[in-house]
């Protein structure tokens, strides 16, 4: 119940196209779901994050997708870049009584922008 | 430049050593996360504390140690008890309680012979 189910573990795509990466969970005591990009031997930024009482959340070219009833979000790269090239985790988050953020990260998908 | 700092960028010791992994942040971050990452695999909470003097353990605790004397310090000990250490280690903070963004050191890589 604590997992998070990412996929696909790897993706090309073309310059200027859309890249959609899934992620699937199954404690509903998640309520907060980022996601997090990390460039080789560097440490994850975040990129992107929502919260479950909306269904889309847009930020320039990064849309995260989110359906509560399915317990599915995605991550939607719009005109992508060989810049975007790189791995992306989702994750979920649950708080501890004590307000500790307990991250739940998917495996991640290595993401190659072809130019 | 504020942010957090790993030391060192890689480490060599050899089986049955203790190694202490370095994480300092001068973000005034109140709460300090340590991770684990295997190729192909996503991050695993080693430990995490929320405030100095405290510390709770996280989903894979074993094998680890972990001390929090000074709020910018939260050095990681890798002991001869983990049975596999070789792996990424990425240290994290927050602002504190409640907090959704967890910010990242740039990791050391561990490499045990």
């Amino acid at each position: 119940q604590q997992q998070v189910k990412q996929s696909p573990q790897s993706l090309i795509v073309q310059k200027g196209g859309i890249s959609i990466i899934n992620c699937a969970y199954e404690n509903t005591a998640f309520d907060y779901f980022p996601w997090y990009q990390q460039f080789p031997g560097k440490g994850p930024a975040l990129l992107i994050a929502i919260r479950p009482d909306v269904s889309e959340k847009k930020e320039g070219r990064f849309t995260i997708s989110f359906n509560k009833s399915a317990k599915q979000f995605s991550l939607h790269i719009m005109d992508s870049q060989p810049g975007d090239s790189a791995t992306y985790f989702c994750a979920a988050s649950m708080w501890s009584p004590q307000g500790a953020q307990k991250l739940v990260f998917g495996q991640g998908t290595r993401l190659t922008i072809n130019p | 430049d504020g942010g957090i700092t790993q030391s060192p960028k890689y480490l060599f010791r050899k089986e049955g050593q203790n190694v202490t992994l370095s994480c300092e942040q001068n973000l005034n971050h109140d709460a300090m996360y340590w991770y684990r990452q295997d190729p192909g695999q996503g991050l695993r909470l080693i430990y995490y504390s929320q405030i100095v003097n405290d510390f709770q353990k996280g989903d894979i605790a074993e094998g680890y140690s972990v001390s929090r004397e000074k709020k910018e310090s939260f050095p990681l000990t890798v002991t001869s008890a983990q049975k596999n250490p070789t792996a990424f280690y990425l240290c994290a903070s927050s602002i504190g309680v409640f907090a959704d963004t967890q910010y990242f050191g740039p990791g050391t890589r561990l490499t045990v012979l």
